[in-house]
């Protein structure tokens, strides 16, 4: 099944202890975003890559890292986690080209505390 | 960044009755996309639309390309309680590879 997936699904942490998120496609998509998001402000990018090795700032890259090292994986980095870090996050990808149809994983609601 | 005005906010309705939502932007658009998402889940592609004035069906949803390029609507006929969730809309410039979002339309149904 083609699909995004995300882990983990929950998190709840301490300020400034360092988490990763991890985000994995089966689809062979070049492009892979990050996004946030939160009541009354939408989805919100993070960061986004357009293929391995090259990645990009969104709108909301402060207190985040991305790294993409293989063409599936795309772990979100949370080096100092802050209260103002708690959401929603969904990992997505598509194509780089041609269609522009984006598939979102599950969501991974993530609380610091 | 750059938001799509969606409306509206919020709607509520009876089982049954016919839904309509769109989208507008300020700029001219060459893709537009729609999507579902339910509680505490991802959102969920529905509909992609490329040229303008093209309408396309998926089931009881409709959704159409704004012939202006600003814009697009989505409606869904004889809703049914599975409807419910938040409908999004996203769009594409031209050359851009970054997709817009719009604010959500949080669809509420009455049995």
């Amino acid at each position: 099944e083609a699909q995004v997936t995300q882990n983990p699904r929950y998190l709840i942490t301490v300020t400034g202890k360092k988490l990763t998120v991890t985000c994995s496609q089966n689809m062979n998509h070049e492009y892979m975003s990050w996004y946030r998001q939160d009541p009354g402000l939408g989805l919100r990018q993070i960061y986004y890559s357009m293929n391995v090795e090259v990645t990009d700032k969104g709108d909301v890259p402060e207190g985040y890292k991305v790294s993409r090292k293989e063409k599936r994986n795309f772990p979100l980095i949370l080096e100092s986690p802050s209260p103002n870090q708690t959401s929603l996050y969904f990992c997505a990808s598509r194509l780089a080209g041609g269609s522009y149809e984006q598939y979102f994983g599950p969501g991974t609601r993530l609380t610091v505390t | 960044g750059q938001q799509l005005n969606q409306s509206p906010q919020s709607m509520f309705i009876q089982e049954g009755e016919d839904v309509s939502m769109n989208c507008t932007s300020s700029s001219i658009f060459n893709t537009w996309l729609w999507y579902k998402q339910d509680p505490g889940e991802g959102p969920v592609l529905l509909i992609a639309l490329y040229k303008a004035g093209e309408l396309t069906s998926n089931g009881r949803l409709t959704a159409q390309f704004g012939i202006t390029r600003k814009d697009s609507f989505l409606n869904i006929s004889a809703s049914i309680p599975s409807d419910v969730g938040i409908y999004f809309c996203a769009g594409r410039s031209q050359g851009a590879q970054k997709l817009v979002f719009g604010q959500g339309t949080r669809l509420t149904i009455n049995p």
